[in-house]
């Protein structure tokens, strides 16, 4: 079967660094999907990644090892705002995202 | 503002009534998306249409009966609902189906309860 795994939730401070893991297992694989959720609101793009490495965009980057069925999400200078819920969805064989059931990250003053 | 409307954004109904959710984009997409959120479970994949014209159907129960006019509108009818079937229902659009890289864009949702 096709299976997407990350943390339920996470808690981390105000101003700090926070890595929300991703592992996958999905027949085939065309790109992996990072979506932000604010409570009560649409999920809206983060990042895609088809190649192995990292991708830096302002304080969020993405990484991927299609290697190891892999792939985390960085988040740098955590503002309240990003208290939200991350999903991680990858593009299967077939073209049709898998998708995680998202970790709910807390930020704390 | 993703460019994805849904109404209405809330929805109490009995097991024995009949609504309809009803979705559009401003993206001029071609391809639009039924999902299904409950809580802490993975978004369900329940209709895509490409172009106007069903392309998947994932096992969904007869009371959900999905239409789409033209490729700015989708509905999702429904009936004769369950307890469980309430849920968060999303609809999302994107370019195309069928490519790697392939960004969604989702509407705010409709908080549906059945009662």
């Amino acid at each position: 079967g096709q299976n997407i795994d990350q943390p339920t939730e996470m808690t981390a401070t105000e101003g700090a660094i926070v890595q929300i893991n991703c592992t996958y297992q999905t027949s085939g694989f065309n790109g992996l999907f990072w979506y932000q959720q604010h409570a009560g609101e649409a999920p809206t793009f983060l990042s895609y990644n088809v190649l192995d490495g990292l991708e830096e965009k302002g304080r969020f980057s993405s990484f991927l090892s299609r290697s190891k069925g892999y792939s985390y999400l960085l988040l740098k200078e955590l503002q309240m705002k990003d208290s939200a819920s991350y999903l991680c969805a990858v593009s299967d064989s077939n073209y049709q995202l898998i998708w995680g059931a998202g970790t709910k990250l807390i930020i704390k003053p | 503002e993703t460019g994805v409307t849904q109404t209405p954004r809330h929805l109490v109904m009995g097991m024995t009534n009949k609504k309809s959710l009803k979705c559009e984009q401003h993206l001029g997409h071609n391809a639009m998306y039924w999902y299904k959120q409950s809580a802490k479970k993975p978004l369900e994949l329940m209709f895509v249409y490409s172009l106007e014209e069903r392309v998947e159907n994932n096992s969904v129960p007869s009371r959900f009966s999905p239409e789409c006019p033209n490729s700015s509108h989708l509905f999702l009818h429904l009936h004769t609902l369950q307890p469980e079937d309430s849920a968060l229902y999303l609809c999302a659009s994107s370019q195309e189906v069928g490519s790697s890289y392939n960004e969604q864009f989702f509407g705010p949702g409709t908080r549906l309860t059945v009662l």
